[in-house]
């Protein structure tokens, strides 16, 4: 599975747009991106899922450009809930594959009013 | 609210004793998944059932071990406990076998080894 880099923390204010990228130079043609968001002692919550281009839905949108080689979680307007860990993944789906995601440490981001 | 229900919310026990996790699926979902959150470790894949059989193995220890029943739901059990083995537990499910779309996470189990 690809291995992906991405900030450690970030900081932003309520009401601004928030960008995260995510770097997985060895992405693999059935690599699919995939975002998912935590808070404290709760289980990930699934965002987003790209292939390639952008997709978007009623709480973020994902860019991927042509190479794939990285990829960005947009967050519009964020408010102090989205405090939270979001992580980054890249795994091969499909009938032969299985469901298992690497998490690696995520993003930390602080909102602050 | 994800639909994925697991007990024990909390589970306090000791070393060297054994313990049963209980995860039940959303409605529809054939694969369960196991995944354990320490401090030091993040998030680690430990398992995947996928309609009663095992589909994936992860970092999961020879003293742990797995299944999934008939009505999907699926248990995790854990032996011999190590002071290590406290953390978080979770379980996902999701419709197919593979990771095309979401999993959808449980609320976990915090185990808590003295």
């Amino acid at each position: 599975l690809a291995k992906t880099t991405q900030p450690i923390s970030m900081d932003s204010y309520e009401g601004q747009e928030v960008n995260i990228t995510c770097s997985h130079n060895n992405i693999a043609t059935n690599d699919y991106i995939t975002w998912y968001q935590q808070f404290p002692s709760q289980g990930p919550r699934f965002i987003i899922q790209g292939y390639k281009t952008k997709v978007t839905n009623e709480v973020a949108s994902l860019f991927i450009p042509a190479d794939r080689k990285s990829s960005t979680l947009s967050l519009p307007r964020v408010s102090l809930s989205d405090t939270a860990v979001y992580y980054c993944l890249v795994g091969p789906y499909g009938s032969s594959n299985t469901g298992k995601l690497i998490f690696g440490q995520g993003t930390t981001l602080q909102v602050k009013p | 609210d994800s639909g994925v229900t697991q007990t024990p919310k909390h589970l306090i026990t000791a070393t060297g004793q054994r313990v049963t996790l209980r995860c039940s699926p959303r409605s529809g979902d054939l694969s369960v998944y196991w995944y354990q959150q320490s401090l030091d470790q993040g998030l680690q894949f430990l398992i995947q059932y996928y309609n009663g059989e095992e589909r994936a193995k992860g970092n999961i220890l020879e003293r742990f071990s797995a299944q999934q029943f008939p009505d999907l739901h699926s248990e995790l059990n854990l032996s011999s406990l190590e002071l290590g083995d406290s953390a978080l537990y979770f379980c996902a499910s999701s419709v197919g076998p593979s990771g095309e779309g979401a999993q959808y996470f449980g609320p976990g189990t915090r185990l808590t080894v003295l």
